[in-house]
């Protein structure tokens, strides 16, 4: 099975910019979460989307918005860029499944989006 | 609220020593645990897991951890370390069984000498 992926691996914006980053989770997971790691916050949760509902949402700025398709692949939205928002995006998947005692917290990332905001 | 203290911000072990690195937590009901590492530059990878039963748990590339409810503790073993082995390790608490949110620690970065 192919893991999660994330595109683009980096990217670099100006100030006041919006970005647009994308997640496709591993065949079969419904759940899709984002989060953002920096060196001073360390991981931070953003939010969760399940079937294309936001179930779950940290404590970020309502510049960061995301969205969940159909297919289960998501993407998160930064508006207005601040330089504190350069970070590494990272998406992961989940799913629960009884049989295999996974659940989702079990969580599975991607490499990540490297973002740099000038 | 769900958290995660990793005390121990960097550590540095030889080639072949053994290795723990330490995790406490703070939840009010059973605990959902987890360790990550993230070489550089690359997303988190899970070595292991402890959801319930046995207290000790076995996980990928010789590692392993111990539930201790008592200490509110979960931390990393592994007897003898490799050079690949360096990386930062996270040690992360779930929100619930059916939420998918993790609260993480600060991570630990282990060097390893060779």
């Amino acid at each position: 099975k192919a893991g999660v992926t994330q595109t683009p691996r980096y990217l670099i914006k100006t100030r006041g910019q919006q970005v647009t980053l994308s997640c496709s989770p591993i065949s079969g997971h419904r759940s899709v979460s984002w989060y953002q790691q920096t060196p001073g916050q360390g991981l931070q949760f953003l939010f969760e989307y399940f079937s294309e509902t936001q179930r779950n949402k940290g404590n970020f700025p309502g510049r960061f918005s995301g969205r969940q398709f159909s297919n289960s692949r998501s993407e998160m939205n930064v508006s207005t860029l601040e330089l504190g928002d350069s970070a590494l995006y990272l998406c992961a998947s989940s799913l629960w499944d009884r049989v295999r005692g996974s659940s989702y917290n079990e969580q599975f990332f991607g490499p990540g989006t490297r973002l740099t905001v000038l | 609220a769900q958290s995660v203290t990793q005390p121990d911000i960097h550590i540095t072990v030889s080639e072949g020593a053994s290795l723990e690195l330490r995790c406490n937590y703070s939840y009010g009901a059973t605990p959902y645990l987890f360790w990550y590492v993230q070489s550089p530059g690359q997303g988190l990878q899970l070595l292991l897991k402890y959801f319930s039963g046995d207290t000790l748990v076995q996980g990928i590339k010789g590692f392993e951890a111990e539930f201790k409810r008592s200490q509110s503790s979960f931390n990393l073993r592994k007897p003898s370390v490799h050079w690949s082995d360096a990386a930062e390790y996270f040690c992360a608490v779930g929100a619930g069984l059916t939420l998918g949110r993790l609260y993480f620690g600060r991570g630990t970065q282990l060097t390893v000498w060779p």
